[in-house]
């Protein structure tokens, strides 16, 4: 099985900063990856597919990139309703998918 | 616009079945593979299963082979996750997502707890 190993586990930034968050697979899985955001209580959210493709409505302050087994999810500019919970999700290895663990982000 | 109404959470004992159901609404679900995904408290999410367009295909994580059944009514729009056997572990909210590689839109989720 594919594992998804994410970083950090959570992070705390100003309004303003930059965050980065990687995802890494145990494997190659090409570009094929996601993102989502989730708020609490809240459900999921798609931001990014395929590594680098932004969903229709997402603010472009976030972006994604990488291929193969390293992958990179970008908070240009970390706004107050950003704080949520980020996970990447693989596709590569049908017919199952797998999720990071996930990574918490607090705006301070 | 895209919903997905979760149904069916509720309070069952271990070894008990329990039968979610997921009704869709502003698209035409024939066309769209469905998931399930759960994410237990405090925890992350898991894929549990999903169904092609049409019902012929379904897969299932290992932890819930044998023991869930994922099927779908496109004259109803609805599609449902039959638990058998169920244990503490498979305690979670359970949410529908609709997607073939990535899902796209969500349900608000329905909560199953196991437990004596």
């Amino acid at each position: 099985d594919i594992q998804m190993t994410q970083s950090p586990s959570s992070l705390s930034a100003s309004v303003g900063d930059r965050v980065t968050i990687t995802c890494q697979a145990s494997q190659d899985i090409s570009n094929f990856l996601n993102w989502y955001q989730q708020k609490p209580g809240k459900a999921p959210k798609l931001l990014i597919y395929d590594a680098s493709n932004l969903e229709t409505g997402v603010p472009s302050r976030f972006s994604g990139s990488g291929s193969g087994t390293d992958f990179t999810f970008t908070i240009s500019s970390l706004q107050p309703e950003d704080a949520a919970t980020y996970y990447c999700q693989q596709y590569d290895k049908l017919p199952t998918w797998t999720f990071g663990q996930g990574t918490k982000v607090e705006v301070k | 616009e895209v919903s997905l109404v979760e149904s069916g959470g509720g309070l069952v004992q271990p070894g008990g079945s329990l039968r979610l159901s997921c009704s869709a609404s502003g698209f035409t679900f024939s066309n769209y593979w469905m998931h399930w995904v759960r994410q237990a408290p405090g925890k992350g999410l898991v894929w549990v299963s999903r169904i092609n367009s049409d019902g012929s295909t379904t897969s299932y994580a290992d932890s819930v082979k044998g023991r869930f059944t994922i099927s779908r009514d496109n004259t109803k729009n609805t599609v449902h996750l039959q638990m058998n056997s169920l244990r503490a572990e498979d305690t979670a909210v359970y949410y529908c997502g609709r997607g073939g590689y990535w899902i796209d839109d969500w349900g608000q989720g329905t909560l199953v707890t196991v437990s004596s």
